[in-house]
């Protein structure tokens, strides 16, 4: 257990819907990662959080938005879904700065019909 | 930009035979590198790391030296088990960046399956 929680575990939704996806870091940790994991694209990086602020930008496209809460849990929205966005979302956490240890939580797994 | 090449898979093998999975890289500056490990249905646990040249990341029996003249860091097991099976990640911190800014950068994964 890796200490970082992702919920929900599965989703099922439209083309064409919204979704919250939720991730509490561990404890202690500061920053938080968005991953997203297919077939196709391997693990890529979407964005980055540090203290409520956003760091860094990866290959999220305008339809995704996130946001850290001052209580550090991270919350990715993905609007307009289309079939392509069905993938694992992943969660990474650390505690930042020139820390390079990233902890994952199990992932999201989103399906779009 | 930062990429990681990892060797292709799957790769099969009997348990107690001698792994070695690929890894190369390509980073301004001086990357740390990590091997993560994915079970099946579960996420990415970090397996190892090394975070400057010449660095031995171990853990699990598993091995991975920071070759910073051949840009690599290749992942090594001595004597697989059946429950080694699994899809392993070589992943770069960016090595460039602002603070509080670590993105990974991983490499396509490779898929690991030892029969008994």
């Amino acid at each position: 257990d890796s200490g970082v929680t992702q919920t929900p575990k599965h989703l099922i939704t439209a083309t064409g819907q919204r979704v919250t996806l939720r991730c509490s870091p561990r404890s202690g940790d500061l920053s938080v990662y968005w991953y997203q994991q297919s077939l196709d694209q391997g693990l890529q990086f979407l964005i980055q959080y540090y203290n409520g602020e956003e760091r860094a930008k990866g290959n999220i496209l305008e339809r995704f938005s996130a946001q850290q809460f001052p209580d550090l849990h991270s919350e990715l929205n993905l609007s307009s879904l289309e079939l392509g966005d069905s993938a694992l979302y992943f969660c990474a956490s650390s505690v930042g700065g020139k820390s390079y240890e990233q902890y994952f939580g199990p992932g999201t797994r989103l399906t779009v019909t | 930009g930062n990429s990681v090449t990892q060797m292709e898979g799957p790769v099969t093998l009997s348990e107690e035979a001698f792994l070695t999975i690929n890894c190369t890289y390509t980073a301004t500056g001086y990357p740390s590198l990590f091997w993560y490990v994915q079970y099946p249905g579960e996420g990415l646990q970090l397996l190892l790391k090394a975070t400057k040249a010449d660095d031995k990341g171990s853990n699990k029996g598993f091995e991975a030296t920071y070759r910073k003249e051949t840009t690599s860091f290749h992942l090594e097991k001595g004597s697989v088990q059946v429950s080694d099976s699994a899809v392993y990640f070589c992943a770069l911190s960016d090595p460039v960046s602002n603070f509080g800014n670590e993105k990974l950068t991983f490499g396509t994964g490779t898929r690991l399956t030892i029969i008994p």
